[in-house]
């Protein structure tokens, strides 16, 4: 079956460019009507949307926090991509990556990776 | 933006009670709402999509219903490892959104 894995440095400084990669491995990441999503959770707090990227390279972001992200998607790699620059403290957090299947009752997230810390300090 | 809201943020119950989740949106998603379960230190798990379907290999103890703005989360039976987070989530309109979550803990 689908599985997807986060991978990335744990520890990124104030300021500087946290950048995170979804493999994507079981299936082609290029087959079938799917967005791949990131989504982050603070410890202790719920889950926060960052933004989606299709097969095509179409995406769309929070707008909290579109002036600073970027989704990418290799498909070549089977994996995909995300760049969150001038991080903060705030950005502390677990984050996820997940497969947003296309429904007729609507999307849903129906895999997700196991998630990665990642946390931010000097 | 819509925004989710549930109820209770958390609850305590015994095996074998009946559960219920509630969530509201701000504005009217029809039926497109979503539950996921969350246990400590894992991926949340998708339980129920446009509000009353159940995922491929999700027990029937799960039930959702709702349309609109007002859902429901049901759990018929809590079992032990029904102990954990519940997230609704909308995917009717961008950006996506969660509700804050509520906590199921052993009575």
């Amino acid at each position: 079956q689908v599985q997807l894995q986060e991978s990335g440095p744990g520890l990124v400084k104030p300021s500087q460019i946290l950048s995170l990669t979804c493999s994507v491995s079981g299936a082609s990441i290029n087959i079938g009507s799917y967005y791949w999503n990131w989504v982050r959770q603070p410890a202790g707090k719920g889950l926060e949307w960052i933004g989606r990227v299709y097969t095509s390279g179409s995406t769309n972001y929070n707008p909290s926090l579109k002036s600073r992200v970027t989704i990418s998607v290799d498909t070549s790699k089977n994996q995909f991509s995300l760049n969150l620059n001038s991080v903060t403290a705030a950005d502390t957090a677990v984050y996820y990556c997940a497969r947003e299947q296309e429904r007729a009752r609507g999307d849903a997230f129906d895999v997700w990776g196991q998630g990665t810390v990642v946390t931010v300090s000097s | 933006d819509i925004q989710m809201t549930q109820s209770p943020s958390s609850l305590s119950a015994s095996v074998g009670d009946r559960v219920t989740i509630t969530c509201r949106a701000s504005q009217t998603i029809n039926t497109y709402l979503n539950w996921y379960q969350q246990k400590p230190m894992k991926a949340p798990k998708l339980l129920i999509y446009g509000a009353s379907s159940l995922q491929s290999g999700v027990p029937s103890r799960f039930s959702g219903s709702g349309s609109g703005t007002d859902f429901t989360l049901t759990i018929s039976s809590l079992q032990p490892e029904d102990f954990a987070t519940y997230f609704c989530q909308q995917s009717y309109s961008a950006p996506t959104a969660f509700g804050q979550g509520t906590k199921v803990e052993i009575k």
